[in-house]
């Protein structure tokens, strides 16, 4: 079990906006950090902290913290955004670190 | 070059020893704690452990604790992750991913391609 929740899959319309979301009492405190996994890659940092961004990560990727939902957002969504996406953050104890399930993002 | 390197894919029995490494260049090793994350067939990541190699600090999750070791090599740059007893389910896709602590919301920056065990017998 984990201490983050995500939906298991997601869809969206190409060029349209998507919100992947993820639950737990640490995001109260501590920002998630996103990864993008496309099958056969690594995992890949999109959104960290404050909603930073890596070189690299286009700006229709950010990221955002209400209460104990933590949100990763994907504005004009691409083919190539379709990948499986992962949230990450201290857990609730603040000692340990954890990932959510993961949401498979589908653009239609 | 700013780069993780992993070993290459293992085919083992159940019971036989493992010790699978990840080389890292491009920054002072020494600097920055190193994760080990697990992916299962067909599911999610899930953190083993995170050393710091500048002291080898170890820190590992409940579910992986007693189950792996992990270890770093300074004068080689190069973290390890070690089984002294495999099992079938321990078959997985396993990265090493350079994690950072600066602030009090970590991440992970920087990931290996991943090393395949396989298990079976």
């Amino acid at each position: 079990s984990s201490d983050l929740t995500q939906d298991p899959a997601v869809s969206v319309a190409l060029g349209q906006t998507v919100r992947i979301t993820c639950q737990g009492d640490s995001f109260r405190r501590y920002y998630a950090s996103w990864y993008q996994q496309k099958p056969g890659q690594a995992p890949v940092l999109v959104i960290y902290g404050e909603n930073k961004r890596p070189s690299g990560i286009p700006d229709r990727f950010s990221g955002s913290n209400s209460g104990s939902t933590a949100s990763l957002s994907i504005s004009g969504a691409q083919a190539e955004d379709e990948a499986d996406y992962y949230c990450h953050s201290r857990d609730s104890s603040g000692y340990q670190n954890v990932f959510g399930g993961g949401t498979k993002l589908t653009v239609l | 070059e700013l780069q993780l390197v992993q070993s290459g894919a293992e085919v083992k029995e159940p019971g036989e020893s493992l010790k699978i490494s990840c080389k890292a260049s491009g920054y002072s090793f020494t600097s920055y704690w190193i994760g080990w994350v697990r992916q299962m067939p067909g599911k999610g990541l899930e953190l083993m452990g995170i050393i710091y190699p500048d002291d080898s600090r170890t820190t590992y999750s409940p579910s992986f604790s007693g189950q792996v070791t992990v270890s770093a090599d300074r004068a080689t740059n190069t973290a390890y992750l070690q089984w002294n007893s495999l099992k079938a389910s321990d078959t997985a896709l396993y990265y090493c991913a350079r994690h950072i602590t600066v602030t009090e919301h970590w991440y992970f920056d920087l990931w290996g391609r991943g090393t395949l065990v396989t298990v079976f017998s």
